[in-house]
């Protein structure tokens, strides 16, 4: 079955801290992932994408992922979060030419001024 | 351009009534999805359309049922609604497999 794993749901760092969120995913075929955010009040927005070529990828306010094929992984990183990041953040996946996303429960991140 | 929206943002209904949600996706996009988000649940896959076509089919009853317009604005419908219905619903549109899709503000709806 098509599934995505986000193991934390609950985090909370200081700012300055370094972060990372972890996302598994089950999936048959080549896959396109995806991280997006959603700040308290507004709409879901992509951080960041994969479709192919160089596995690590680099998304906007500073966030990165690294897709490890072999772990079936795409995790989230930041070296040093800002209070601004609090949000909660949506690992997800598709199958390359398809429509249909699969996403993660959720990540919810605080970051304590 | 104008973004993806959703109208009404919020909706309260009683149990067995129904109810439909509007998405307009942004100009020039043929793909529109639906999910259902509930907290501990994430997003979950309602259905995508494209060219007035449903081509995705997520897991859920057959209450939920929606359709696309020539324009790409897109409806979704739900019957007999049920308390575990209550969720925000987001509509998401793209222009094609390989780019971004961007999402609207969702509707809130609220079962009593």
């Amino acid at each position: 079955a098509q599934s995505v794993s986000q193991h934390n749901h609950h985090v909370i760092l200081s700012e300055a801290a370094s972060l990372e969120l972890g996302c598994n995913y089950s999936y048959g075929g080549t896959v396109n992932l995806f991280w997006y955010v959603q700040y308290p009040g507004q709409h879901l927005q992509l951080l960041l994408k994969y479709f192919s070529g160089d596995p690590l990828v680099k998304g906007i306010k500073g966030f990165e992922a690294e897709f490890i094929k072999s772990k079936f992984s795409f995790n989230l990183r930041k070296p040093s979060v800002q209070w601004s990041d609090t949000a909660e953040y949506f690992c997800a996946v598709k199958g390359s030419g398809t429509y249909k996303y699969i996403f993660g429960t959720g990540t919810r991140l605080k970051v304590l001024a | 351009k104008a973004g993806v929206t959703q109208t009404p943002r919020y909706l309260i209904k009683t149990r067995g009534q129904q109810v439909t949600l509007s998405c307009s996706p942004i100009s020039g996009h043929r793909s529109v999805s639906w999910y259902q988000q509930t907290p501990g649940q994430g997003l979950q896959f309602l259905f995508e359309y494209f060219s007035e076509t449903q081509r995705n089919k997520g897991n859920f009853p057959g209450r939920f049922s929606g359709r696309q317009f020539s324009n790409s604005r897109s409806e979704m419908n739900v019957s007999t609604l049920e308390l575990g219905d209550s969720a925000l619903y987001l509509c998401a549109s793209s222009s094609g497999p390989e780019e971004t899709q961007y999402f609207g503000p969702g509707t809130r709806l609220l079962v009593l």
